[in-house]
């Protein structure tokens, strides 16, 4: 089965600041990828999906961009945080083909 | 685009008690998941589950696709089932998700 991996699991930024956020699978090959944005733990957001490496398409015009050097590496970023970018980030996998989506562990951002 | 909505937003059960939770979706979908977000953030997939009914120890779903909606239900509630239940709807290779039902059992 297929392991997601993501860190930090939180993280305190100031605004203007970088941010990347990492994810990585382990377990399977060629997956779909995504990145989700939770805030006030209710509701997930779709902010980016990618179904293989250097294809990004995102749902959400925004401060944030994705990028996936790697079949199974997935990372978000930002150049300057916002107040608005706090939240928690969930990274999830998802076999091309299947329907269903595997999670990690979140990061839990807050931007100050 | 497709809508999900889940019923009821909140739920405050004591331990023991039966409870059922209700998915709709507004246009056909081809698949439709159960989630639980544990207190500390982990999603953890419950049920895939595209029609009919699916068991697993004291939860159980059911999806009537032609009426598009679901129903989860846990009997025999613990502590540890408390958190917020997602529903997920997949069209294309996205899933649409509802905004959750957020329960607390009590001791």
């Amino acid at each position: 089965s297929q392991t997601i991996h993501q860190w930090p699991a939180t993280l305190v930024q100031p605004v203007g600041s970088p941010l990347s956020l990492e994810c990585t699978v382990e377990g399977t090959s060629n997956p779909n990828l995504y990145w989700y944005r939770q805030a006030a733990g209710r509701g997930l957001q779709l902010l980016f999906y990618s179904v293989g490496i250097g294809q990004i398409s995102s749902e959400v015009p925004q401060n944030l961009s994705a990028s996936r050097p790697q079949d199974r590496q997935f990372i978000l970023s930002s150049k300057k945080l916002l107040l608005s970018d706090s939240g928690f980030y969930l990274c999830a996998s998802g076999l091309a083909g299947a329907d269903t989506q595997y999670f990690g562990p979140g990061t839990r951002l807050t931007v100050l | 685009g497709i809508q999900v909505e889940q019923s009821p937003p909140d739920l405050i059960l004591q331990e023991g008690a039966n409870s059922t939770l209700r998915c709709n979706f507004s246009d056909s979908v081809n698949n439709l998941q159960w989630f639980h977000q544990n207190p500390w953030g982990q999603l953890i997939n419950l049920f895939y589950i595209p029609s009919g009914t699916k068991q697993n120890g004291r939860l159980s779903a059911t999806t009537v696709a032609t009426e598009r909606y679901s129903l989860l239900y846990i009997s025999s509630s613990q502590t540890t089932d408390s958190g917020v239940y997602f529903c997920a709807a997949l069209t294309n290779y996205q899933l649409i998700w509802g905004a959750g039902t957020k329960l607390i059992i009590k001791p």
